[in-house]
């Protein structure tokens, strides 16, 4: 079974300032790691993902995300927010083949001028 | 115009009352999907369709049901809507096995039951 687990529901933060959303994972196999972002009134957008290679994986709008498998983590970051920032982050996880994409319970990001 | 589109956008009824809620796609996939969102609970699959001939249950697709009319068009139906059905849905697409590629979704449909 798989599942992922985001440790802080609402994370504030000041503009300009860095942010981390946490992501930590549970798989029995190989996984797959993708982080979406909904903005308001929207629906969710891929913001990156993880499938294999290098650890650290750049997303839009200056995202990055580090895969660490001893941690079975897969934080979120950026080294300076913007307002426009302000949405819900959803960490997902995956396996080969796999028919389904399981969600976190989302992080909802505020940032405040 | 949006790649997924999902009809109603909102939608209030009462309990059991028979809902449908559609979802066309110009993305050309194959698979599509519904989901569910509930706040804390973040999404979960109700249903998702490899092609017209290919219906599968999800998670939590009990007091659901489906109908994949056309390769564009996946509609979920509320047989007899209770208010614990009151949610976000939302379809996606997606154009291979979701363990590589990516989920690309509607706007969501936001159903109330009272």
């Amino acid at each position: 079974a798989q599942s992922v687990t985001q440790l802080d529901s609402q994370v504030p933060v000041f503009e300009e300032a860095p942010v981390e959303l946490r992501c930590n994972y549970s798989s029995s196999v190989s996984v797959y790691l993708f982080w979406y972002v909904q903005y308001p009134n929207q629906g969710l957008q891929l913001l990156l993902k993880y499938l294999s290679g290098s650890t650290l994986v750049k997303g839009i709008n200056g995202f990055e995300a580090e895969f660490n498998k001893s941690q079975t983590s897969f934080h979120l970051r950026k080294p300076s927010v913007h307002i426009s920032d302000t949405a819900e982050y959803f960490c997902a996880v995956s396996s080969t083949g796999a028919n389904n994409l399981f969600f976190g319970t989302g992080t909802r990001l505020t940032v405040i001028p | 115009d949006a790649d997924v589109t999902q009809t109603p956008r909102n939608r209030i009824t009462k309990t059991g009352k028979r809902i449908m809620l559609e979802c066309s796609q110009t993305k050309g996939h194959d698979r599509m999907y519904w989901y569910r969102q509930d706040p804390g609970l973040g999404l979960r699959l109700i249903y998702y369709s490899f092609d017209v001939k290919d219906i599968n249950k999800g998670e939590i697709s009990d007091g659901y049901s489906v109908s994949r009319q056309a390769q564009a068009k996946f509609s979920l139906s509320l047989e007899s809507a209770i208010p614990n059905q009151t949610a976000l849905y939302f379809c996606a697409t997606s154009e291979g096995t979701l363990g590589r590629g990516e989920l690309f979704f509607g706007e969501g449909s936001r159903l109330t039951v009272l």
